[in-house]
């Protein structure tokens, strides 16, 4: 299952609100999770099952969306918030990840 | 706090074999509710799924690296292994090991603090 984000990178300010987009090559339910990744780190989970947000994460991101499209919306960025995001599918075994989508500062 | 810790030579020759290891603090592999496993990341190809072992035995290979892979086991030790034979430059990457929740609707909550293989003579 291919997973292609949009876009592929996107300048924002602090206190904006911004918006993801994946989209599956085919329906998977809410079978998507969400990951924060920030340079020389390991990827962080943010979001399972399309809108379920992991412990500790805060509540100013927020994931909707099934079957193909999905959404990662940030709202107030924050400072920490910069970074690059990707969505991955876990409908299929074979799991599969967007390409990325990099938030930096305007 | 589980806390994954990989661990590898950073350099291996074309043709042989990549060996990593993954050491798991604060839990469990021999757990039912997790699967643990290996994920790579590389400039050309992004994040890419390698594979993941189960506490039953059932291992899980991605197709496309398949016949030059093994994920083991070793409960004594409370760690889990990747082994890559016949590698080539495409191999060269940030190799993570990884823990997913053995849930229907599956996600990766932790993760090693990655490390970086290149393959090169």
């Amino acid at each position: 299952i291919q997973m292609t984000q949009s876009p592929s990178s996107l300048s924002a300010s602090v206190g904006d609100r911004v918006t993801i987009t994946c989209r599956a090559s085919q329906s998977i339910s809410n079978f998507l999770n969400w990951y924060q990744q920030k340079p020389g780190k390991a990827p962080k989970l943010l979001i399972y099952a399309a809108f379920s947000l992991q412990s500790g994460v805060p509540s100013r991101f927020s994931g909707s969306g099934s079957g193909t499209d999905f959404t990662l919306t940030i709202t107030n960025l924050q400072p920490e918030d910069f970074a690059t995001y990707y969505c991955q599918q876990s409908y299929s075994v074979l799991y599969t990840f967007g390409q990325g989508t990099k938030l930096d500062i305007k | 706090q589980v806390q994954l810790q990989d661990s590898g030579p950073g350099l291996v020759k074309p043709s042989e074999t990549l060996s990593l290891t993954c050491s798991v603090s604060g839990g469990s592999i021999s757990s039912s509710d997790y699967y643990w496993g290996w994920i790579r990341q590389s400039p050309g190809q992004g994040l890419e799924w390698i594979g993941s072992i189960y506490y039953s035995g059932n291992i899980y290979y991605n197709p496309s690296l398949k016949s030059r892979l093994t994920i083991s086991a070793d409960t004594s030790k409370n760690q889990f292994s990747l082994q890559l034979r016949s590698v080539t430059a495409a191999d060269t990457a940030v190799y993570y090991c990884v823990r997913r929740m053995a849930a229907v609707k599956s996600y990766f909550d932790y993760w090693g603090q990655g490390t970086l293989v290149t393959v090169s003579s």
